[in-house]
């Protein structure tokens, strides 16, 4: 169990420019959440996904958003046309197959928007 | 929609004491699951405890415990024998029974917990 892995840690660009984020959620685990945390908030769900099918998207996950996880391994999400309202650590989180697993978290990609 | 309200931004204890933690949520879902995390300066969010709201005995984890009012929808977190290590935010969860496999969190705000030698 090496954990859930994210990539990078940092991110800082300039508005309106794209970002792209990966996770590589525990090997054995199929379901792959993304959550965004903003300063002084908790974290936000934006989507989840069981294998490769992207079962649900919050209405946080604006047009500008989109995420990925081809054949049911890492995950993407990336960001077009970035605002500074985009600055947060987005967190990424996996669970097992079965009901009601644990939920693990990465250690999240901190996004600085200029 | 679920909310999840946590009313102390910040609280301190000295080492070796115990501290307690509050969070208060709003549902009006019967099953459910609510869940303390802990963020420490790492980012990395880590489960503390979990409560199933079916069971009426209160979930505990070494020095970790929890006060589960379902009526009241209260759902406190005691510290026992506080360590250095514990300091971190702490975030209340909010899960309501997973339907088709999401298991989506509610989060409060969370309380940042300083222990102090």
């Amino acid at each position: 169990d090496t954990g859930v892995s994210q990539d990078p840690r940092h991110k800082i660009t300039k508005r309106g420019q794209n970002v792209t984020f990966r996770c590589d959620p525990i090997s054995e685990h199929n379901r792959l959440y993304w959550y965004r945390q903003t300063l002084g908030q908790g974290p936000e769900f934006l989507t989840y996904f069981q294998n490769e099918a992207q079962l649900e998207k919050s209405r946080l996950l604006s047009d500008r958003f989109s995420a990925e996880r081809p054949k049911g391994s890492f995950s993407t999400l990336e960001i077009q046309r970035t605002e500074q309202g985009d600055s947060a650590m987005y967190l990424c989180a996996s669970s097992a197959r079965g009901v009601n697993e644990k939920l693990f978290f990465g250690s999240g990609t901190q996004l600085s928007v200029l | 929609a679920q909310t999840v309200t946590q009313s102390q931004p910040e609280m301190s204890v000295q080492e070796a004491e115990t501290v307690t933690l509050s969070c208060t949520y709003d549902t009006s879902e019967s099953n459910y699951y609510l869940f303390w995390y802990k963020q420490p300066p790492s980012r990395q969010m880590i489960l503390v405890i979990r409560q199933e709201a079916y069971k009426q005995q209160n979930a505990t984890e070494n020095r970790f415990s929890v006060n589960f009012q379902k009526a009241a929808k209260s759902f406190s977190l005691k510290i026992s024998d506080s360590q250095l290590g514990d300091t971190a935010m702490y975030f209340c969860a909010f899960m309501k029974l997973p339907q088709g496999g999401s298991e989506k969190l509610v989060f409060g705000k969370g309380t940042k917990l300083t222990v102090n030698p």
